[in-house]
């Protein structure tokens, strides 16, 4: 089952424009990663924020983490046409059970940036 | 290699045909995961390896799913007796103790 919610499922917006993208969970995590996904390709790894984190950057992404409310957001700025593509939100936490380590993905936001 | 590689990238197959996905991971990196991604969805867990060691095969969806690693390098996945809902592109990741890889995936369609 997936536990992360990605909202909106899918975002259209000019070139130039920021993007933003939320992502709730429901379970305790270690980290929360975000990934792009190219049509028909890989999963690309974008950004990881800690649970003790608030806040990340990386070139043009900034990413924001509030565990009280079990939301991330994932904000792109000045986007680009290759920024098309859909964004992933995924948790990383411990399967007590198993006693593993796994990352659980939310459905995805479809981004189009139209040039 | 520099990432993790998945063959075949396609496979077509009839329904109730086996089919084999191969993984190759990052060399020397210890995890290893598959995931199942249906059109428009995101991707879920099938199972994890850990060296040869299979932890964690609770995301399997039947026995006619079955994954190893025998050498604790390359994984295989194989699928008995595929249907229609096995329809899916399969993505192999690795890991040691840093980011998640993915692979390109293998987009099996059955027909």
């Amino acid at each position: 089952s997936q536990q992360g919610e990605e909202d909106p499922q899918a975002l259209s917006i000019q070139e130039g424009e920021n993007a933003t993208m939320n992502c709730s969970y429901k379970t305790s995590i270690n980290n929360l990663q975000w990934y792009r996904q190219n049509s028909g390709r890989g999963l690309v790894h974008l950004i990881l924020i800690r649970s003790n984190e608030r806040e990340k950057h990386s070139g043009r992404l900034r990413v924001t983490l509030d565990t009280s409310k079990k939301s991330s957001s994932l904000l792109i700025t000045a986007s680009r046409a290759a920024d098309t593509a859909s964004y992933f939100c995924a948790t990383h936490h411990r399967y007590s059970g198993a006693g593993s380590y796994q990352l659980t993905f939310g459905k995805g936001t479809k981004l189009s940036v139209i040039p | 290699g520099a990432g993790v590689s998945q063959s075949p990238r396609y496979k077509v197959a009839k329904r109730g045909q086996d089919v084999a996905l191969r993984c190759d991971p990052i060399s020397g990196h210890v995890s290893l995961f598959w995931y199942q991604q249906a059109l428009g969805q995101g991707p879920e867990f099938l199972t994890y390896f850990q060296n040869e060691a299979q932890l964690d095969k609770s995301g399997l969806p039947s026995d006619r799913f079955f994954a190893e690693r025998p050498e604790g390098s390359v994984s295989t996945l194989k699928i008995q007796r595929t249907q229609q809902e096995d329809s899916a592109v399969y993505l192999c990741a690795s890991s040691s103790t840093g980011a998640w890889v993915f692979g390109p995936g293998t987009r099996l369609t059955v027909l």
